[in-house]
């Protein structure tokens, strides 16, 4: 039973670039929920979506920022005209439908880095 | 703005010590205070999910209380092994947006 995986594990973008970030939920688990955790600071909350929806995006930064989670395939995580505060780690999380926020499995992050 | 802080930063204890670290939450609209384990370049792994005040949990030597009227949670760890170091977060959730808020976080380091 693959737990939640995260694609790519490492992502290089020059300023200005477009950086996408791939989740894809635990088998049976329809709650994807984005998180970014900044050098040297704990994990910030970004955004809270089910299949075709976004149920919180309550933490996503107001402009260059955008998830979707298509009724197919992974969830996706977009930064355009990324900056160099843009460089993190991303982590994706998910969890099953009848336990919402409370039971959250997490995956291995993606670590981005603008130059 | 929900400010969740967690100390100490970081910790440096001998192997066979015991230890214990504190996670502070806002004491109003409470609903859950989450703790999790977090080892250099792998996932935040799920400790305890305490809703309950007075709530004690328990997982091997590892356990936590929960005070939710004066807003703080402790993290024991007994009899620290190497394999413990790690990152402990705690984070937290309100009745509103059910948002999880991380603290911090304390960096654990057992020495052998």
């Amino acid at each position: 039973n693959a737990g939640v995986m995260q694609n790519p594990r490492h992502l290089v973008r020059r300023r200005g670039q477009e950086a996408r970030l791939r989740c894809s939920p635990m088998k049976g688990h329809s709650h994807v929920y984005w998180y970014r955790q900044l050098p040297e600071e704990g994990l910030k909350f970004m955004v809270y979506l089910q299949k075709e929806n976004i149920i919180d995006e309550s933490g996503m930064p107001k402009e260059r920022f955008s998830a979707e989670f298509p009724k197919e395939g992974p969830s996706i995580l977009r930064i355009q005209q990324v900056v160099r505060g843009d460089s993190a780690a991303y982590f994706c999380a998910s969890s099953p439908p009848t336990s919402g926020r409370r039971e959250q499995y997490f995956g291995p992050g993606t670590r981005l880095t603008v130059t | 703005i929900l400010n969740v802080e967690q100390s100490p930063q970081s910790l440096h204890v001998q192997e066979g010590d015991s230890t214990n670290f504190t996670c502070s939450f806002p004491s109003s609209n409470f609903y859950a205070l989450h703790w999790y384990r977090w080892e250099t370049a792998k996932s935040p792994e799920a400790l305890f999910v305490m809703t309950l005040n007075g709530d004690e949990k328990k997982k091997g030597r590892i356990s936590a209380t929960l005070n939710t009227k004066e807003g703080y949670s402790y993290l024991y760890i007994k009899g620290s092994q190497p394999e413990d170091s790690a990152t402990y977060l705690c984070a937290f959730r309100d009745n509103y947006g059910q948002n999880f808020v991380f603290g911090p976080g304390t960096r654990l380091s057992v020495l052998p």
